[in-house]
């Protein structure tokens, strides 16, 4: 069964830093990787996806992630964050495209000013 | 660009009754997911549509049902509600007929059982 582990609950930011966001997964073939990002109370927004070819994926807002597979990881990533990007970010893997999707537990991010 | 649309947006259910979720899924796409997403919890798998068919089943409880129709539209039908049924019921979409997709979600419709 595939699995999704975001290991940072929770990860403050000053504004205009770096981020880095991880994500593991645990799948046997070659997964279908996802990040999702979600404002309170608002739905999921696609930031990138993850199928094949180039392992480094560029998305909207200015995000990017990195396939690793001797990792198993694909970790999500900002150079310079702004205070709009707080919220929180969901990692995802499907077994196909169109499938069904796991998801991590979800990291929270906040941005200080 | 059309999104998932979903209704109601919110909805307050006491405990004991009957909810009907509703999805209307982008234009031309033919799968239709839901997902359940409790407080502070990821979103959770509950079953899937393709073609008017059940292709998928997560962690659906028997008191919930599913259906896609013929317009491709989804319901999600919940009775005997209970507290911790409240949750933001995610519907999403995608298309296997035009090969490798993606999965759209709408914006989720907030249920409250009280």
């Amino acid at each position: 069964a595939q699995s999704v582990t975001q290991p940072d609950i929770h990860i403050t930011v000053s504004e205009g830093a770096s981020l880095e966001l991880r994500c593991n997964y645990s799948y046997g073939a070659t997964p279908y990787l996802f990040w999702y990002v979600q404002s309170p109370g608002q739905g999921l927004q696609l930031l990138l996806k993850y199928f094949s070819g180039d392992t480094l994926v560029q998305g909207i807002k200015g995000f990017e992630a990195e396939f690793k597979r001797s990792q198993s990881s694909f970790n999500l990533r900002k150079p310079s964050v702004h205070w709009s990007d707080a919220a929180e970010y969901f990692c995802a893997v499907g077994a196909d495209a169109g499938n069904m999707l796991t998801f991590g537990g979800g990291t929270r991010l906040m941005v200080k000013p | 660009a059309a999104g998932v649309i979903q209704s109601p947006r919110h909805l307050i259910k006491e405990k004991r009754e009957t909810a009907t979720l509703k999805c209307y899924p982008i234009p031309r796409h033919d799968t239709v997911y839901w997902y359940q997403q409790g407080p502070g919890q990821d979103p959770q798998f509950l079953i899937s549509f393709y073609e008017k068919m059940q292709s998928d089943k997560g962690s659906i409880p028997d008191r919930f049902s599913a259906q896609q129709f013929s317009d491709y539209h989804s319901e999600l039908n919940m009775s005997s509600l209970e507290l911790g049924d409240s949750a933001l019921y995610f519907c999403a979409s995608s298309s296997l007929g035009q090969g490798r997709n993606t999965i759209y979600f709408g914006e989720g419709s907030w249920l409250t059982v009280v």
